[in-house]
């Protein structure tokens, strides 16, 4: 049973580019939420997925920008890089109406803005 | 004040101790909650749900007083290997949409 994947694992990027980070749900897994975790701290909502549309969003500007796909997997988009976008991003999937609201996280991708 | 809130920590416990940690939430309508724990540089992973009723899991116990909006955890005969940060999460809405992490409470087990 393949739990959350994430790619890429690492990424060093410039200020004002632009990054697709991609994350594969566990098996049977319909909704995919993101997470911004900076250094020493918990991990804050960016927004999540669910049915190809965004359900919900945290506090983050509209430089943050995702997409869901049919087969349940998603991106997360940021423009404009900054330094302060440095920061392990998250991604969790959970199954809308499974009863429960746990969610599983994948292993994360460290971004590092330049 | 800040949505969730944890002991700020860090914990240095020698082997064998019990620990406790605490969580605040400030939205009394919360509706689920949580403990996940995190090691160094990885994912955070759950740890255990956390019920109205208190809940255990083996050397773990966790409580829920909604009165307070006080979430709890405790760790029995603690090992190195529980040595981690652990991080209280709280759904404000119906949901369970929008997981609302704290800061985290970093334990380290000591031999």
């Amino acid at each position: 049973d393949a739990g959350v994947t994430q790619s890429p694992t690492h990424l060093i990027k410039t200020r004002g580019q632009q990054v697709t980070l991609r994350c594969s749900p566990k098996s049977g897994h319909d909704t995919v939420s993101w997470y911004q975790q900076a250094l020493g701290q918990g991990p804050q909502f960016i927004f999540q997925y669910y049915e190809e549309e965004e359900r919900q969003r945290g506090n983050f500007p509209d430089r943050f920008s995702g997409h869901q796909f049919p087969n349940y997997s998603s991106e997360l988009n940021v423009n404009a890089l900054l330094l302060g976008d440095s920061a392990l991003y998250l991604c969790a999937s959970s199954l809308t109406g499974g009863g429960g609201y746990e969610q599983y996280f994948g292993p994360g991708t460290r971004l590092t803005v330049t | 004040r800040k949505e969730v809130e944890q002991d700020p920590g860090p914990f240095n416990v020698p082997e064998g101790a019990t620990v406790a940690f605490n969580c605040t939430y400030s939205n009394s309508a919360s509706q689920s909650f949580f403990w996940y724990r995190q090691d160094c540089r990885k994912e955070p992973k759950l740890l255990m749900s956390v019920y109205s009723s208190g809940n255990e899991d083996g050397r773990f116990t966790a409580q829920l007083n909604r009165a307070s909006q006080y979430i709890s955890l405790l760790i029995r005969d603690s090992k190195l290997s529980d040595s981690a940060t652990y991080l209280c999460v709280v759904i404000v809405d119906n949901y369970g949409q929008n997981f609302v992490f704290g800061p985290g409470t970093r334990l380290s087990v000591l031999p």
